[in-house]
């Protein structure tokens, strides 16, 4: 059954430095997203990407964020100058279209800022 | 803020039907109720959605009731591999955002 991929499973980065989340969505799927969960907390929103174009954002997405889909199958997420809030799960997802079908998940980037 | 309510954690004996409620009360016509879970961690799992019709397929069903103000997810037999968090999702049509509560806690014991 095809998946989602992200990569890498655990990033370290010193506070301040910019780090970028990968993922592999699955082929044939035209939405993108993602999410994150700090420890002991809430899966939350943080963006949706379409048709090159970020479609939505939540109040977290600010201009610390960017996505980008660099080629015709990974899609990134960058955070410049990263704060120890930043320390959460990453989640990366992807669906055939916006509207009545599912978010398929990856298994998640841990970043943990020091 | 999610529109569902859920028990915070229920208990399952493993092989018996695992019956977890949601409450959706404010839910409006065009939003569609989905289920996903969680194991400890991992990237959240899609289970099943519906409308309006009750929906099985290999891993749940789904029971919606008529009013559409609460739902059922069944896992039929469940197994020690079915703990995890399970969160029932209203979502409107057409819209990208999944909007996460805190879900139930299933745990289900030999």
């Amino acid at each position: 059954e095809p998946e989602v991929t992200q990569t890498p499973s655990h990033q370290v980065t010193q506070m301040g430095q910019e780090v970028i989340l990968r993922c592999v969505p699955i082929s044939n799927h035209l939405y993108f997203y993602w999410y994150r969960q700090i420890l002991g907390q809430k899966v939350e929103f943080l963006v949706s990407f379409y048709n090159n174009e970020i479609s939505e954002k939540s109040e977290i997405f600010d201009d610390q964020f960017s996505v980008e889909r660099p080629d015709g199958s990974n899609f990134t997420l960058k955070i410049r100058s990263t704060k120890l809030e930043d320390s959460a799960m990453y989640f990366c997802a992807s669906s055939e279209s916006s509207s009545n079908q599912p978010q398929h998940f990856g298994d998640g980037t841990r970043l943990s800022i020091l | 803020d999610a529109k569902t309510t859920q028990p915070p954690s229920m208990d399952c004996a493993e092989g018996r039907a695992a019956n977890l409620p949601c409450n959706h009360s404010t839910i409006s016509g065009n939003e569609y109720v989905y289920w996903y879970r969680q194991i400890h961690s991992q990237g959240p799992q899609y289970i099943i959605h519906g409308l309006k019709n009750n929906e099985t397929n290999e891993m749940a069903s789904l029971i919606i009731t008529e009013d559409r103000k609460s739902s059922t997810l069944i896992l039929p037999h469940a197994t020690l591999r079915d703990t995890a968090v399970y969160y029932c999702i209203v979502r409107e049509g057409g819209y990208s955002t999944l909007t996460f509560g805190k879900g139930t806690m299933l745990l289900v014991s030999p």
